[in-house]
């Protein structure tokens, strides 16, 4: 099945502790990004991706990173550095726009 | 930056009945695509729609881009459509700005 996949759906992190996210995908699009959600709100970007060993930061990159060594995944990497990382994760991939999503990663302090 | 308001912020219905939600933009987009979050938080397209009207079943969406605000229209609500809608919109093929959403309870 074509789709973006994101593991784990649900990840715990102890203080300090840098995470890592995953995303994958298989819809051969150009474009990937990851976006944050808190509880009773809207989707904010994080970083994005236009093509492959580039690319760009969100509205709120601080305290993350990312990597894109291949078209088909987009890695992002909570750092300790992210004092309140606490949210659902969500990975899309486009070409241009629409923009699809994945399923979700939650990521919780323990 | 753009800044996305969608209104009603809460919205509850009875089954059967219809609803009309809508989103402004503070400035012009070249891209707009409605979404709904399930309970699972699974985000699923509804429309692309940077402009004009689309129909899929019970959901139409209609955007007005010279003034700057769409509309997604429900009709004969069931249960099944509970869960937030978000708008989001950008000036750029690349980049998406969503809205805080409307949460949608329809009861049977």
């Amino acid at each position: 099945d074509g789709g973006i996949t994101q593991s784990p759906k649900y990840l715990f992190r102890k203080e300090g502790q840098n995470v890592t996210l995953s995303c994958e995908q298989n819809l051969n699009h150009d474009a990937m990004y990851w976006y944050r959600q808190d509880p009773g709100q809207g989707l904010r970007l994080i970083y994005y991706s236009q093509i492959v060993n580039d690319f760009q930061k969100g509205d709120i990159a601080e305290g993350y990173s990312v990597s894109r060594e291949k078209k088909e995944s987009f890695p992002l990497t909570v750092t300790s550095a992210q004092k309140n990382p606490t949210a659902f994760y969500l990975c899309a991939s486009g070409n241009g726009q629409p923009q699809h999503f994945g399923d979700g990663t939650r990521l919780s302090i323990l | 930056g753009i800044q996305v308001e969608q209104s009603p912020p809460d919205l509850i219905l009875q089954e059967g009945a219809n609803s009309t939600l809508r989103c402004n933009f503070s400035d012009s987009v070249n891209n707009l695509q409605w979404f709904h979050q399930n309970p699972w938080g699974q985000l699923i397209n509804l429309f692309y729609i940077p402009s004009g009207t689309k129909q899929n079943g019970r959901l139409s969406a209609t955007t007005v881009a010279t003034e700057r605000y769409s509309l997604l229209y429900i009709s004969s609500s069931q249960t099944t459509d509970s869960g937030v809608y978000f708008c989001a919109g950008g000036d750029s093929s690349y980049k998406l700005i969503f809205g805080s959403g409307t949460r949608l309870l329809v009861r049977p």
